[in-house]
């Protein structure tokens, strides 16, 4: 099983380019996350998808935009990027169904580093 | 905004000491508290998933502790090793029949082992 499997690893853009960050995972999960790391900021949720069909933002959604394409597939889209994006993007999935949404743990990909110049 | 708070934010220690560290959070709405580890260049991993209050988990030299009517847990790494050099963050699950698994992550405790 390969996971949590994101692409591109590593991406540079001007700003008011606009890309698209694929995450897929190979576990069955319901429940698929968006977060961005900033130093000193820790972990932040950009968007979620709790199952197929739906999605919901977190603590930072401006400038974003997310589709659950399937059961395996969370993208996140940067419309027009801005140097304030510029950051490691990691997408996470967990099993999260609604008796033990609360104690599932959650699977990382390995981060995409993303810069805006 | 839930409020999850890591003490100290970044901690040096030699190898063989034992070291520990704090993770407070709300102590009211309690369902679980999550340890990861996140070492540079990787990806976090999941450690303990604590449920209980008085709940001691172990995991060869780490083991991690709960008091949920105060709100701590602490993570200890008995004899630590350069290998055990990492980010350490606690996550609380967001309540609610729509959050599906949403944590808010701690912003993580730095550790760093010199041989």
């Amino acid at each position: 099983n390969a996971g949590v499997t994101q692409t591109p690893k590593f991406q540079v853009l001007k700003t008011g380019q606009s890309m698209t960050l694929q995450c897929a995972q190979d576990m069955n999960h319901n429940s698929m996350y968006w977060y961005r790391q900033d130093p000193g900021m820790g972990l932040r949720l950009i968007y979620y998808s709790a199952s197929e069909g739906t999605t919901d933002k977190g603590e930072v959604p401006n400038g974003y935009n997310v589709s659950r394409l399937n059961k395996r597939e969370f993208s996140l889209r940067l419309e027009s990027a801005a140097p304030s994006q510029t950051s490691v993007y990691f997408c996470a999935s967990s099993e999260a169904r609604l008796a033990g949404m609360y104690y599932n743990e959650q699977f990382f990909g390995p981060g995409t580093r993303l810069t805006v110049l | 905004i839930l409020n999850v708070e890591q003490s100290p934010q970044s901690l040096h220690v030699q190898e063989g000491d034992s070291t520990n560290f704090t993770c407070s959070f709300p102590s009211s709405n309690f369902y679980a508290l999550h340890w990861y580890r996140w070492e540079t260049a990787k990806s976090p991993e999941a450690l303990f998933v604590m449920t209980l209050n008085g709940d001691e988990k172990k995991k060869g030299r780490i083991s991690a502790t709960l008091n949920t009517k105060e709100g701590y847990s602490y993570l200890y790494i008995k004899g630590s090793q350069p290998e055990d050099s990492a980010t350490y963050l606690c996550a609380f699950p967001n309540a609610g029949g729509t959050s599906y698994g949403k944590l808010t992550f701690g912003q993580g405790t730095i550790l760093t082992v010199h041989p």
